[in-house]
């Protein structure tokens, strides 16, 4: 098992350029988080999907920011326009989920870290 | 609501023991712990779920107060492998499967 992928694994781009990060989760699970990882804020959740529908979306910071997962081994977080506050890292993460409170672990990806100049 | 651990930081030798804890402001459904290095995604270490369970792995335990919305974790005769930041995260009970990770506890094991 390859664990989730994610690309880029480093990003650096101009303030107010569209970033794209993207995911593959484990083949099985059906629950996919999108977290942000800052000094400041720590780990904080963006979105969760569970069987590719959008759950819980509140932790997204704005308008800015939206993500989407078209099937069951896919996920894209974009930022447009991105800003240097947006700059973080990027984690995505799948566990096996029947949509509540679950027994297995999460499994997160390497990560993306953004910088946005 | 953020969980909150303590310490936020901890020196140890190799050898000695250190025990991490995490509150929660809300009921919990379960908790989990993971370790994360520099650089790195963090790793899931253990979960515990409501009922007071504790776990174990290796040299590294946990338990879980669920009428104090409590978990702490043990490392006892502590490894140079085991440093690294711990994060708990927790799991309420009408909030699906997302986890809400506390600010984590930085871990340093010294020869």
């Amino acid at each position: 098992d390859a664990g989730v992928i994610q690309s880029p694994r480093h990003e650096v781009t101009e303030m107010g350029q569209e970033v794209t990060l993207r995911c593959k989760p484990i083949s099985g699970h059906n629950s996919l988080f999108w977290y942000r990882q800052t000094m400041m804020r720590g780990l904080e959740l963006l979105i969760y999907f569970n069987n590719n529908v959008p759950i819980d979306d509140s932790g997204m910071p704005e308008d800015r920011f939206s993500a989407k997962m078209p099937n069951a081994s896919f996920s894209t977080l974009k930022i447009q326009p991105s800003e240097p506050r947006d700059s973080a890292v990027y984690f995505c993460a799948s566990s096996l989920s029947g949509g509540r409170p679950t027994n297995y672990g999460y499994t997160f990806g390497s990560g993306t870290r953004l910088t946005v100049v | 609501q953020q969980p909150v651990q303590s310490p936020q930081a901890v020196i140890l030798r190799e050898g000695e023991d250190a025990v991490i804890n995490c509150s929660s402001s809300k009921a919990l459904y379960s908790v989990h712990w993971y370790r994360q290095k520099h650089g790195e995604a963090p790793v899931f270490l253990m979960i515990l779920l409501k009922g007071g369970e504790q776990k174990g792995h290796d040299k590294i335990s946990a338990s879980f107060n669920e009428k104090k919305q409590q978990s702490s974790l043990y490392l006892t005769a502590s490894q140079l492998s085991y440093s690294g930041t711990y994060f708990c995260g927790t799991q309420n009970n009408n909030a699906g499967n997302m986890l809400t990770f506390g600010g984590g506890t930085r871990l340093m094991v010294k020869p």
